[in-house]
């Protein structure tokens, strides 16, 4: 049973067009993640929730709209997609103060704009 | 605010050889320390951790131990394999509120 599930895996769009990301986890935890790695495999946060509620923002445009309908599920929404999005996106979760602070992370998914 | 240094890649062993990769941060407060390990084509899988000064983590036969004195984390395997070929990031968290991560180092391990 995959822990923190992500998909797509592999997204090939074109440039202006609106796609989503979904994540779902397992774990029951409260806090999910949306990191992003660049070509150069730099992973950096771009959206934290917890309970539902936006808590980290780390200047992210504004066309990228996160979504927590539950606090198990933490969707991505991108709009008018551009070259520079191309990236890979991960998914991840924790539960704060257990584990160490432990975040466990999807296994990505592969975005292509063309 | 806090961040991660790792030593620069990339690293290319022979099958055996003993591994270091050099990890050292930066953090006001008792950061959580862990290294991550992503095999091409994959995700991000996390291989060990530890969570205050003078923890060692282990796991698959690498250790990386907490020093606080020298704000280090350095990860270390006595003989790698060709399998051991990947990124690893080091990456510290305070709180949960978020990983913060090193640079990668790819190591690459020839037969």
């Amino acid at each position: 049973d995959t822990a923190v599930s992500q998909t797509p895996k592999y997204l090939v769009t074109q440039m202006g067009n609106d796609k989503s990301i979904k994540c779902e986890q397992n774990l029951g935890h409260d806090t999910m993640y949306w990191y992003k790695q660049d070509s150069k495999k730099f992973l950096k946060i771009m959206f934290s929730y917890n309970n539902k509620e936006l808590i980290i923002n780390e200047t992210v445009p504004n066309r990228f709209s996160p979504k927590s309908p539950d606090k198990a599920h933490l969707n991505l929404h991108i709009n008018s997609l551009e070259l520079g999005d191309s990236a890979v996106y991960f998914c991840a979760s924790s539960q704060p103060g257990i584990s160490g602070n432990t975040i466990y992370f999807g296994e990505g998914s592969w975005l292509t704009v063309v | 605010g806090d961040s991660v240094t790792q030593m620069e890649g990339p690293v290319t062993l022979s099958e055996e050889a003993f591994l270091t990769i050099n990890c050292t941060y930066t953090a006001t407060g008792y950061p959580s320390l862990f290294w991550y390990v992503q095999y091409p084509g994959e995700g991000l899988q996390l291989l060990l951790k530890a969570t205050k000064a003078d923890d060692k983590g282990s796991n698959k036969g690498f250790e990386a131990t907490y020093r606080k004195e020298t704000t280090s984390f350095h990860l270390e395997k006595g003989s790698v394999q060709v399998s051991d070929s990947a990124v690893y990031f080091c990456a510290l968290t305070q709180g949960a509120q978020k990983l913060v991560f090193g640079q990668g180092t790819r190591l690459t391990i020839n037969p």
